[in-house]
């Protein structure tokens, strides 16, 4: 059965640092997202993209955020400068209708 | 502006008993769906079950159905003859109108449910 993939599973990093965080979507899905939960929260909604471009995006996804589809497989989230507020478990999803997620990232940042 | 309420942070049942688990909703959307999600300690998140607003019988998918009131704008969980493996915590999120293309989940707070031998 076809499943979102998502690398790497565990990213430690240092305050300050850029990360890029990785997905591949399910391949005949047309829109994708990514979510976050921080440990012992909902989750929540970050960004939504289609057509190559963002269809919608939360308070959350401020100018240190961006995502990007450089080929027609991935899917990927970058987090320009990170803050220590950032760690938590990043969700893709993609979707045709019902929406599948990926197995998350755990991003700490230290 | 879309809202998920769960009422119940943590539900304790005997293994084989069925279980209710509540989602409250509320929406300004004429057209939206409703999804449930379980996520085991692991962390990931599995699609269980989904219900548009204009489907006319509840959804059900094995052991799972959802008892769907939309005079009450709710979407409860109904889990059948419970499993130790169903420990987990259970998330109830909607989505708003189908037309729109992309659009985002709205999750409630979830509810850790705990089956006990």
């Amino acid at each position: 059965e076809p499943e979102v993939t998502q690398t790497p599973s565990h990213q430690v990093t240092q305050m300050g640092q850029e990360v890029i965080l990785r997905c591949v979507p399910i391949s005949n899905h047309l829109y994708f997202y990514w979510y976050r939960q921080i440990l012992g929260q909902k989750v929540e909604f970050l960004v939504s993209f289609y057509n190559n471009e963002i269809s919608e995006k939360s308070e959350i996804f401020d100018d240190q955020f961006s995502v990007e589809r450089p080929d027609g497989s991935n899917f990927t989230l970058k987090i320009r400068s990170t803050k220590l507020e950032d760690s938590a478990m990043y969700f893709c999803a993609s979707s045709r209708g019902e929406q599948y997620f990926g197995p998350g990232t755990r991003l700490t940042v230290t | 502006a879309q809202k998920i309420t769960q009422t119940q942070p943590g539900m304790f049942v005997q293994e084989k008993e069925a279980v209710t688990l509540d989602c409250t909703y509320d929406t300004s959307d004429q057209s939206y769906g409703l999804f449930w999600y379980k996520q085991p300690s692991s962390g990931e998140m599995i699609f269980l079950i989904y219900q548009g607003s204009y489907d006319e019988q509840n959804a059900t998918e094995g052991r799972y159905s959802l008892n769907f009131q939309k005079a009450r704008k709710s979407a409860n969980l109904v889990i059948s003859a419970s499993q130790l493996g169903d420990s987990a915590m259970y998330f109830c999120a909607m989505r708003g109108s189908l037309i729109q293309g992309a659009q985002k989940l709205v999750f409630g707070q979830g509810t850790r449910l705990t089956i006990n031998p």
